[in-house]
C-alpha cells in the first residue's frame, strides 16, 4: 500500500459545535459544485450541491456558501455530531446540465468530532 | 434498492496479471462513473458512460486500462497487465444524468498489486 501520501487537513471540533470546512476551487468557469462525505472504508456520499447562479444553499444541518469572486466554497455543519466524523470533499464541474465536463475533486478535509 | 454493487471488494494480484473489476449501477440511472482513489492523488475520475456510451475517458491512465459497459446494468474496468502502482481503491458510481447530478457511489474495490 501507500507508505507516503498526502496529509489531509484536519478539523477537530467539539460535539455540538458548528463546523466550517473550506475549499478553494481552481476554475472560474466551473458552474456546479458538490460536497461529498466519505467515512472510513466506504464510498463517498452526497451531501449538498450548488450552482454558480447561487451563493448559498441550505440542507438539513448543512449549508453551502459559494464566493465566486475568490473561488471559495464552504460547508457549514450545524450542531456537529460524532457521526459527522469523516473526510469531506468538494468537487467542481464546468458544464452543469450537460453530459460533458470534467468533475474535479479536492483533496479532502478530515473532520474529527470529539464527544 | 441495493445501491451500486461492486465486486470483488478486495483483490490481491501479482504484477503482470489481468484484473477485472465489476460494477452494477442503480437501476434506472443512465450514467456510470469509474474513479480511482489513492492517498497521493486523491479521488480521480477515470471514465464515465452516458446511456452505455463512453463520454470521456481522458482520466484513464494509459492503454493498460480499459472499460466497457455492454448494457445498462453492468460495467467492467480491466487492467492488463497490472502494475504495483495501480494499487488503489476503485469506485464505481451512477447517477440519473451526467457529471452535474448527485452520484451514488459503490463500496469500492481495494486492489493490491504485488
Amino acid at each position: 500500500g501507500e507508505s507516503v501520501g498526502l496529509h489531509l487537513p484536519t478539523l477537530s471540533v467539539q460535539e455540538g459545535d458548528n463546523s466550517i470546512i473550506n475549499c478553494a476551487y481552481s476554475n472560474s468557469a466551473s458552474d456546479y459544485f458538490i460536497w461529498y462525505k466519505q467515512e472510513s472504508g466506504k464510498g463517498p456520499q452526497f451531501i449538498i450541491d450548488i450552482r454558480s447562479n447561487m451563493d448559498k444553499r441550505q440542507g438539513q444541518r448543512v449549508t453551502v456558501l459559494l464566493n465566486k469572486t475568490v473561488k471559495h466554497l464552504s460547508l457549514q455543519i450545524a450542531a456537529t455530531q460524532p457521526g459527522d466524523s469523516a473526510v469531506y470533499f468538494c468537487a467542481e464541474n464546468m458544464n452543469y446540465g450537460g453530459s460533458q465536463g470534467n468533475l474535479i475533486f479536492g483533496k479532502g478535509t478530515k473532520l474529527s468530532v470529539k464527544p | 434498492d441495493a445501491g451500486v454493487i461492486q465486486s470483488p471488494r478486495h483483490e490481491v494480484t501479482e504484477m503482470g496479471q489481468e484484473v477485472t473489476l465489476r460494477c452494477r449501477p442503480i437501476s434506472g440511472h443512465n450514467s456510470l462513473f469509474w474513479y480511482r482513489q489513492t492517498m497521493m492523488r486523491g479521488l480521480e475520475l477515470l471514465i464515465y458512460f452516458n446511456n452505455n456510451v463512453p463520454i470521456d475517458d481522458s482520466g484513464m491512465p494509459e492503454d493498460r486500462f480499459s472499460a466497457k459497459m455492454p448494457n445498462a446494468s453492468f460495467s467492467t474496468l480491466k487492467i492488463q497487465p497490472s502494475e504495483p502502482r495501480d494499487s488503489a481503491v476503485y469506485f464505481c458510481a451512477s447517477s440519473y444524468g451526467g457529471l452535474s447530478y448527485e452520484q451514488y457511489f459503490g463500496p469500492g474495490t481495494r486492489l493490491t498489486v504485488t
